[in-house]
């Protein structure tokens, strides 16, 4: 079993859609999460960071951990076809930073 | 404020032979990491430096290495290349490499082993 698992995808939805990404994890030393995003050709830039089980929102971006669960989501409100790109979980121990990624999923937004 | 650059962005070797690549952090960044990412595997964490110091490493075998300079550019070695080597390469740095430092990554290189 792969530490970080995360649907593949691809996904493909419309102009304005709410948009949930999620990934499962099995290493409980996991304390940091992070979203990233990569669009075609260039290098991940990071979304959203959470410490703790909880929402944070950013704009229209929310991110979700849930430890107990070992699951985390990203939500992305009122889509727009700019957000097109692969979306990549992270996480990290804490004690060193390797971050562990998941495989990412495939966004299109379409117009 | 310059991004993290890499050089060069794409590369073609053939089997046997040894590759070198280079990372230029963002300015004052003093830890530098290295990913793999395939279709496959996705992204990968190959080692982390700070201070000229291999501070983590990845599960790769010897012929992936680095070093990182005293100026924070730093260079990856893959030696003996294997077709399973094509992938694209991508360097992230960060103030110190702490978690909750931001990793900011370059845009890559891409090699391409025949």
């Amino acid at each position: 079993q792969k530490e970080v698992e995360q649907d593949p995808g691809p996904l493909s939805v419309p102009e304005g859609a709410i948009v949930s990404l999620n990934c499962t994890y099995s290493n409980s030393a996991f304390q940091y999460f992070m979203w990233y995003r990569q669009y075609s050709r260039k290098g991940p830039e990071l979304l959203m960071y959470t410490y703790s089980s909880g929402n944070k929102e950013d704009g229209r971006f929310t991110a979700q951990v849930d430890k107990s669960s070992k699951y985390i989501s990203l939500f992305i409100r009122d889509s727009q076809p700019s957000d097109s790109a692969t979306y990549l979980c992270a996480m990290s121990e804490g004690s060193n930073y390797k971050l562990t990624f998941g495989k990412g999923t495939l966004l299109t937004v379409n117009p | 404020k310059a991004g993290v650059t890499q050089t060069p962005r794409y590369l073609i070797k053939t089997r046997g032979q040894q590759v070198t690549l280079s990372c230029s952090p963002i300015s004052g960044h003093r830890s530098v990491s290295w990913y793999q990412q395939t279709p496959g595997q996705g992204l990968q964490f190959l080692f982390e430096y700070f201070s000229e110091t291999q501070r983590n490493k990845g599960n790769f075998p010897g012929r992936f290495s680095g070093r990182q300079f005293s100026n924070s550019r730093s260079e990856m070695n893959v030696s003996t290349l294997e077709l399973g080597d094509s992938a694209l390469y991508l360097c992230a740095s960060s103030l110190f490499g702490t978690s909750t430092d931001t990793q900011y990554f370059g845009p890559g290189t891409r090699l391409t082993v025949l």
